[in-house]
């Protein structure tokens, strides 16, 4: 079976401090993608960044990283220096064969000041 | 550039009544992806299209929806008749070449209230 698993449903993180939002996979694929969202309460979705399963570095963009565990089967987002601003849903998703997509169920991050 | 451009934001209908959701995707994109939100569910994916042809149509719920996508720069998700549990966010999202760029583009949604 091809998945994706968030097992936090909510996470709080005080503000300045880093918080890692799990996420984890599986798929026999050996090539796939993972994307991280972000979705506020005003409800868009917000692409912050994304991982191929041959690239050799984890993807960064600003402070988002993303620590990826392939023979883990992990990518877990890293936010460095959470601001108030961060607060909102998060989803993992995994692509596969171009055309199947599996979201996650979510990680809502309270960001504490 | 404008993103994905999703209308209506927002519409509250009575069961019964024809919904029909729009998308314009971003240009360039050739992949176009109609997702639907619910608390109960998640993000499930109803349809891909490709080129305007349809790919994958097998997360479409039943055949009260149909999804449409005439050219490169349109796509349509029509529910007739609705019912009251088809109340959810749908969001339109569009990719040039998913799978060596990773670009996945979403709409800000259509929310759709079935009274």
């Amino acid at each position: 079976a091809q998945k994706i698993t968030q097992t936090q449903p909510g996470m709080f993180v005080q503000e300045k401090e880093a918080v890692t939002l799990d996420c984890t996979y599986d798929t026999s694929d050996p090539s796939y993608g993972l994307f991280w969202y972000k979705q506020p309460s005003s409800g868009e979705m917000i692409f912050l960044i994304y991982q191929g399963s041959y690239d050799q570095q984890n993807a960064t963009e600003g402070r988002y990283s993303l620590n990826f565990q392939k023979a883990r089967k992990s990518a877990n987002l890293v936010i460095s220096a959470s601001q108030l601003g961060d607060s909102a849903m998060y989803f993992c998703l995994l692509q596969y064969n171009f055309n199947k997509f599996y979201f996650g169920s979510g990680t809502k991050l309270n960001v504490k000041p | 550039d404008a993103g994905v451009i999703q209308s209506p934001r927002h519409e509250v209908t009575e069961m019964g009544q024809e919904v029909t959701l729009r998308c314009k995707p971003i240009s360039g994109h050739n992949s176009l992806f109609w997702y639907r939100q619910t608390m109960m569910r998640g993000l499930e994916l109803l349809i891909y299209f490709n080129n305007n042809v349809p790919i994958d149509d097998s997360g479409m719920p039943e055949d009260r929806f149909s999804a449409k996508m005439p050219n490169a720069s349109f796509s349509t998700l029509k529910i007739q008749p609705s019912e009251p549990r088809d109340s959810a966010v749908y969001f339109c999202a569009s990719s040039r070449d998913i799978q060596n760029t990773g670009e996945l583009f979403f709409g800000e949604g259509s929310r759709l209230t079935v009274l």
